[in-house]
């Protein structure tokens, strides 16, 4: 299975602030998705993370609030911007291979005060 | 990606079989049933998928009825590790499109 690499694991953030959470996987990974996991809820993707281009993003997610680059075929960022409450989640970075096939980093828990 | 209907909870008591359903009415012909657990406080874990034909790896063994319609993780001797949160998806394979559509799932309690 491949290897996805978040980090930071956890954060504890000021409202207004930002958050950039990092992914890194490991070769075999050709698509990368970013989801969240808001307390108690299952997941929701946020957006794919395109190589070299803008993100596709999900009905109710936009790039001004939840921006994303992918520079290289296993790196991606997202980053959390103007953070408020609501955005205290559990955001998770995944990575599917050219089977289809999905495979999730450990997870980034942001906690925004 | 068609929509998936877990039960919400479920028991078991450990080193018995655990199994847990998932209704999938809508599902397409090129569409596989995925099962994935979660664990608190981990990212998604893998744990086996299929088309038609019933699975089997080290860690389960996956059930589809001949409709396809629903479809059974068997978890043969459950442990108190297993207890987690179990997502079936259905979705499209093989393609690069690999996002998936997450419902609620079912939460597997295994009890002493």
């Amino acid at each position: 299975s491949a290897v996805i690499s978040q980090k930071p694991s956890r954060d504890i953030c000021q409202r207004g602030t930002s958050l950039t959470i990092q992914c890194q996987v490991d070769s075999q990974v050709t698509m990368m998705f970013w989801y969240r996991q808001q307390p108690g809820q299952s997941l929701t993707l946020i957006a794919t993370a395109n190589q070299g281009s803008e993100a596709t993003y999900e009905s109710g997610f936009v790039i001004d609030k939840f921006p994303i680059s992918r520079p290289n075929l296993t790196f991606s960022t997202l980053t959390v911007s103007n953070l408020s409450p609501e955005d205290s989640s559990i955001y998770l970075c995944s990575g599917g291979d050219s089977t289809g096939e999905l495979f999730f980093g450990e997870g980034s828990r942001l906690t925004v005060l | 990606d068609a929509k998936t209907t877990q039960p919400p909870s479920m028991d078991c008591a450990e080193g018995r079989a655990a199994n847990l359903p998932c209704n999938h009415s809508t599902i397409s012909g090129n569409e596989y049933v995925y099962w994935y657990r979660q664990i608190h406080s981990q990212g998604p874990q893998y744990i086996i998928h299929g088309l038609k034909n019933n699975e089997t790896n080290e860690m389960a063994s996956l059930i589809i009825t001949e409709d396809r319609k629903s479809s059974t993780l068997i978890l043969p001797h459950a442990t108190l590790r297993d207890t987690a949160v179990y997502y079936c998806i259905v979705r499209v394979a093989n393609t690069n499109a690999g996002k998936s559509t997450f419902g609620d799932g079912t939460t597997l309690t295994v009890k002493p």
